[in-house]
């Protein structure tokens, strides 16, 4: 059972980038790494997955070196409303069989004008 | 389209009560899951279902908790003789996935808030 540690909290400015940094020392071979993001009273929301190497999209990367025992979100040029807690998730499933997965405790991203 | 929906989005039970969460989950999708999220705590797997079988179930804290997925679409989370230990907000999340070669990324409902009181 893959377990994940994440800073508590973490502050940044408008504008800036902010990276976050999971750590995952047990995570197995077929897991997948998914960052989700959540505000008060709702469910959290797809942000980022990726399995090695880099991964970018239009909101994000995902950076996760080669043995995969970590990784880094990067949101580029916050705003105020990215204000919100963020959580890596690690594990897998497939029809053939399922794997526990495992969230993070969560950073609570506070982004200041 | 439609998202994730969960019914009641409150709910309070008295302790020794039975309560039942309802998911609609996202029309189409196989894969389903139950986490419960604790206040201030990231959200915990409680179960799986792949269609209508639960493939995992090593999440649920006791025998009081039970699932089921009976048609592969709306599935129920029934805790029985709730405690005050119980109380939380219940996340189900649906995900189109079945097999290898596509993404794990799961769709959340808002949750239901579990108060025992």
């Amino acid at each position: 059972l893959a377990k994940t540690t994440q800073p508590i909290s973490m502050d940044s400015y408008e504008g800036q980038e902010v990276n976050i940094t999971c750590s995952h020392n047990n995570i197995a071979t077929n897991d997948y790494i998914t960052w989700y993001q959540q505000f008060p009273s709702q469910g959290p929301r797809f942000i980022i997955q990726g399995y090695k190497t880099k991964v970018t999209n239009e909101v994000a990367s995902l950076f996760i070196p080669a043995d995969r025992k970590s990784s880094t979100l990067s949101l580029p040029r916050v705003s105020l409303s990215d204000t919100a807690v963020y959580y890596c998730l690690v594990g897998s499933f497939s029809s053939g069989s399922a794997r526990q997965l495992t969230f993070g405790s969560g950073t609570q991203l506070t982004v200041l004008p | 389209g439609a998202g994730v929906s969960q019914s009641p989005r409150y709910k309070v039970a008295k302790r020794g009560q039975d309560v039942a969460l309802r998911c609609d989950p996202i029309s189409g999708h196989v894969s389903l899951f139950w986490y419960q999220q604790a206040l201030g705590q990231g959200p915990e797997f409680l179960t799986y279902f792949q269609n209508e079988a639960q493939l995992d179930k090593s999440g649920l804290p006791s025998d009081r908790f039970f699932a089921e997925r009976p048609e592969g679409s709306v599935s129920t989370l029934k805790i029985q003789r709730t405690q005050q230990e119980d109380s939380a907000v219940y996340l189900c999340a649906s995900s189109p996935r079945s097999g290898g070669g596509s993404s794990y990324e799961q769709y959340f409902g808002p949750g239901t808030r579990l108060t025992v009181t």
